[in-house]
């Protein structure tokens, strides 16, 4: 298994630019996440999606759309990108109740 | 702000030294779970205790849960080098998964 997929791994935006970050589970977890970290910080969520068509705000949701597109994919959405975006961006799935996995990130610095 | 504030935000040992981090949190809670973070990588689940449990134990770990003081703790024992990375707590908050600010832990050879 794949476990969770994120594209792009690294991506360099100038200010304003859009970009939409893309997350797939093979697990067939109803639970899907969208972190950012920030260096020597924790993760911060943004987004979630406790099931299939249902999204919620997170903690740091300003800036960012998500879209639930079907119970694999999770997509997230900086329609107009500012420096105080560059982060590490996670994101995980799970059943609820037990265990997280993550993707292995994506790096966006926006210039 | 986050759910869970651990402590210390940094600790240095030397191996096979004991290392241990704290949790707090500030809801009520299904389970509890730590992670751990290798430099610029995504996190790997380490273990998961449940709110009706107080304490778990899983090779080199063990945790311990207080739902009356909202806090955890994780004990690595006998720290090795490879044990080298961030550790994280996490609660659950209805449907949401919220992580601490971490610990950062370096063990020295």
């Amino acid at each position: 298994n794949a476990g969770v997929t994120q594209t792009p791994k690294f991506q360099v935006l100038k200010t304003g630019q859009s970009m939409t970050l893309q997350c797939a589970q093979d697990m067939n977890h109803n639970s899907m996440y969208w972190y950012r970290q920030d260096p020597g910080m924790g993760l911060r969520l943004i987004y979630y999606s406790a099931s299939e068509g249902t999204t919620d705000k997170g903690e740091v949701p300003n800036g960012y759309n998500v879209s639930r597109l079907n119970k694999r994919e999770f997509s997230l959405r900086l329609e107009s990108a500012a420096p105080s975006q560059t982060s590490v961006y996670f994101c995980a799935s799970l059943r609820f109740g037990t265990e997280a996995f993550f993707g292995q990130g994506t790096r966006l610095t926006v210039v | 702000s986050q759910q869970g504030e651990e402590d210390p935000q940094a600790l240095s040992i030397q191996e096979g030294e004991n290392a241990t981090m704290n949790c707090s949190y500030k809801t009520s809670i299904n389970n509890l779970q730590w992670y751990r973070q290798n430099s610029g990588r995504g996190l790997v689940h380490l273990i998961l205790i449940r709110s009706n449990e107080r304490e778990k134990h899983s090779g080199r770990l063990r945790v311990t849960l207080d739902t009356s003081k909202k806090s955890s703790s994780l004990l690595i024992t006998a720290s090795r080098a490879a044990d080298t990375a961030s550790y994280f707590c996490a609660t659950d908050d209805t449907d949401k998964l919220i992580f601490g600010t971490g610990t950062r832990l370096q063990v020295f050879p």
